[in-house]
């Protein structure tokens, strides 16, 4: 089946530590986005991809980190750095400007 | 500076009856708007978009409508049905591939 896959669903990371959440499409998709969503919030652009090895800062980029080695891989890192890491995470992929698609979110939670 | 705002965080319809959800922008140089249905816990679905060559796309119960004077779209949808319930948002992208969203609208569709 062609789509988006975010894993793991839920994640859970002590304070201090890096978290690398993945995402992967099979869809030739060549632009690739993060965002994050918090609760009754609107989805904020953290890093967004155009074309393999490129990328660039969205609205919220501090405190993550992202590499695009491949067409399907788009990882984000979330850094000791970012203060406030618990949210809902999710990840899209597009190939036209008229339509982009969603994988089902990972929800990372800070202990 | 929120490019694309949704100024009604709720919505209540009656079933059967026309559900309006509004959203507005301020970037003149957005090219596309996309519409999109999302429930708790899940990546968003796409809807409906449009071109902002256009000023109405039409599909099944779905409508947008496009207002480039006043830089304002609204998704209508007739009729609506209890399933419609959810949170909806608008996104906007320009010629960069970035793709900003609006804070979503929250739609309750009632018997």
């Amino acid at each position: 089946d062609g789509g988006i896959t975010q894993s793991p669903k839920y994640l859970f990371r002590k304070e201090g530590q890096n978290v690398t959440l993945s995402c992967e499409q099979n869809l030739n998709h060549d632009a690739m986005y993060w965002y994050r969503q918090d609760p009754g919030q609107g989805l904020r652009l953290i890093y967004y991809s155009q074309i393999v090895n490129d990328f660039q800062k969205g609205d919220i980029a501090e405190g993550y980190s992202v590499s695009r080695e491949k067409k399907e891989s788009f990882p984000l890192t979330v850094t000791s750095a970012q203060k406030n890491p618990t949210a809902f995470y999710l990840c899209a992929s597009s190939n036209r400007p008229d339509t982009a698609f969603f994988g089902q979110g990972t929800r990372l939670t800070v202990v | 500076d929120q490019q694309v705002k949704q100024n009604s965080p709720s919505l209540s319809v009656q079933e059967g009856r026309i559900s309006i959800l509004n959203c507005d922008y301020t970037n003149s140089m957005f090219d596309y708007f996309l519409w999109y249905k999302k429930y708790p816990a899940e990546g968003p679905t796409f809807l409906i978009s449009i071109s902002s060559i256009k000023d109405k796309n039409e599909d099944g119960r779905f409508t947008v409508f496009l207002n480039k004077s006043a830089k304002h779209l609204s998704l209508h949808i007739v009729p609506s049905q209890p399933g419609d319930s959810a949170v909806y948002f608008c996104a906007a992208r320009g010629n960069t591939d970035k793709l900003i969203f609006g804070t979503g609208t929250r739609l309750q569709v009632f018997p």
